[in-house]
């Protein structure tokens, strides 16, 4: 089956450093996408990964682990429009075709 | 023009009505989506159309019925929906079904059924 998992909630202070972490089990893996989200908006690209490694966009960083599962969303010095849900997606063609798979997603808060 | 518009921005509709939501893209991208999200929770993937032909439907009831009349335009049917499909429409677009990039996403439908 298909499983991808984040923490709930996060809390973090404004111009500090957090880690969104997210494990995933797919059957066909073809690349893993960060999406930000603010409340009743739609969902806005971040970030992407196929390889392993690190991937750096300015503020943002991602990385992944394809033998382990796993991935995570770096945010440096956190402003307070950073507080929105972020969402792990994997691209996934396990099932013969390709879908993008939403992970339970984080709500981030940041403090000030 | 690297947007998805969708429209209406809000629907409010009763369990007997039917009603459609619109989604609209001129990227040139071949492949559209439609995804349900609840409160709180992450999109859930309903259906996906390549080329507009349905490629996908995730076991999505029939009282929803999806439309792909052109390459540019994607509709969502809604007919006899029940309280629980209350939640934000997200339609979305990429490239191909085969090509591996990001989506673009429209900011959605919000649909309250009474």
């Amino acid at each position: 089956g298909q499983n991808i998992d984040q923490p709930t909630e996060m809390t973090a202070t404004e111009g500090a450093i957090v880690q969104i972490n997210c494990t995933y089990q797919t059957s066909g893996f073809n690349g893993l996408f960060w999406y930000q989200q603010h409340a009743g908006e739609a969902p806005t690209f971040l970030s992407y990964n196929v390889l392993d490694g690190l991937e750096e966009k300015g503020r943002f960083s991602s990385f992944l682990s394809r033998s382990k599962g796993y991935s995570y969303l770096l945010l440096k010095e956190l402003q307070m429009k950073d507080s929105a849900s972020y969402l792990c997606a994997v691209r996934d063609a396990g099932s013969g075709t390709y879908k993008y798979i939403f992970g339970t997603g984080t709500r981030l808060k940041v403090l000030a | 023009d690297t947007e998805v518009t969708q429209t209406p921005k809000h629907l409010v509709m009763g369990m007997t009505n039917k009603k459609s939501l619109k989604c609209e893209q001129h990227m040139g991208h071949r492949a559209m989506y439609w995804y349900k999200q609840k409160a709180k929770k992450p999109p859930e993937l309903m259906f996906v159309y390549s080329y507009e032909k349905l490629s996908i439907n995730e076991s999505v009831p029939s009282r929803f019925s999806p439309e792909c009349p052109n390459s540019s335009l994607l509709n969502l049917h809604l007919h006899a929906l029940q309280p629980e499909d209350s939640a934000l429409y997200l339609c979305a677009s990429s490239q191909t079904v085969a090509t591996n990039e990001k989506l673009f996403f429209g900011s959605g439908t919000q649909l309250s059924v009474l």
